[in-house]
């Protein structure tokens, strides 16, 4: 079993749609990211939390540590967010990293 | 634009050869990261080096080895290079350790090892 689990793995959705990324992780971890990385294969830093809730324009990010589980969540989608969300946990030192969730938003 | 460079952005080369890949990290950053993303396994966490010294290594192999100068540029070197080892590989930096710190992820080198 994979220390950084995502769902869905694929997951397509019409411009305007409310969606949602789900990671669970089974290690202890001090933070956990999540990262965008588009068609082309850069990667960005979206979050990074340690509790709670984190919002940033129509992206929010909430994590549960008692439950070890993590969402990201993208409100009226759009096209342009067409990309693959990754998961990753900082956990002794380092990233472990989810397989991704690759989002397609059709206009 | 992150702030973080990588050189070259593609490099080809044959199984046997021995590659240097290099990274300028962001300014004031001391950490600075290395991954290799593969198709079939994903992201994965090779080394991470700060202030010029080792501080976390992952999987990475043998053949490889890394290290991050006075100026904290890193470089990565791969050598005797097997068809396996064509990836993506990303050079990421932050301010301090990753796991209480955001992280920004230089635009990668493709190696293809024919």
């Amino acid at each position: 079993k994979n220390e950084v689990e995502q769902s869905p793995q694929n997951l397509t959705a019409q411009e305007g749609e409310f969606i949602t990324i789900n990671c669970s992780y089974s290690v202890g971890i001090s933070a956990l990211h999540w990262l965008q990385q588009h068609p082309g294969g850069g990667i960005v830093s979206l979050f990074m939390l340690s509790s709670g809730k984190k919002k940033h324009g129509r992206l929010i990010a909430t994590i549960n540590i008692q439950e070890k589980h993590s969402s990201l969540h993208i409100t009226a989608s759009h096209p342009r967010d067409s990309a693959v969300y990754i998961c990753a946990v900082g956990s002794q030192g380092n990233l472990i990293f989810g397989k991704g969730t690759k989002l397609s938003v059709k206009p | 634009d992150s702030g973080v460079t990588q050189t070259p952005k593609h490099l080809i080369t044959a199984t046997g050869q021995r590659v240097t890949l290099r990274c300028s990290p962001r300014s004031g950053d001391l950490s600075v990261y290395w991954y290799q993303q593969s198709l079939d396994q994903g992201l994965q966490f090779l080394i991470q080096y700060y202030n010029g010294e080792e501080r976390a290594k992952g999987n990475i192999l043998e053949r490889f080895s890394a290290q991050q100068f006075p100026d904290l540029h890193s470089e990565l070197n791969l050598s005797s290079l097997e068809l396996g080892d064509s990836a993506l590989y990303f050079c990421a930096s932050s301010v301090g350790q990753v796991t209480y710190n955001e992280q920004f992820f230089g635009p990668g080198t493709r190696l293809t090892v024919l």
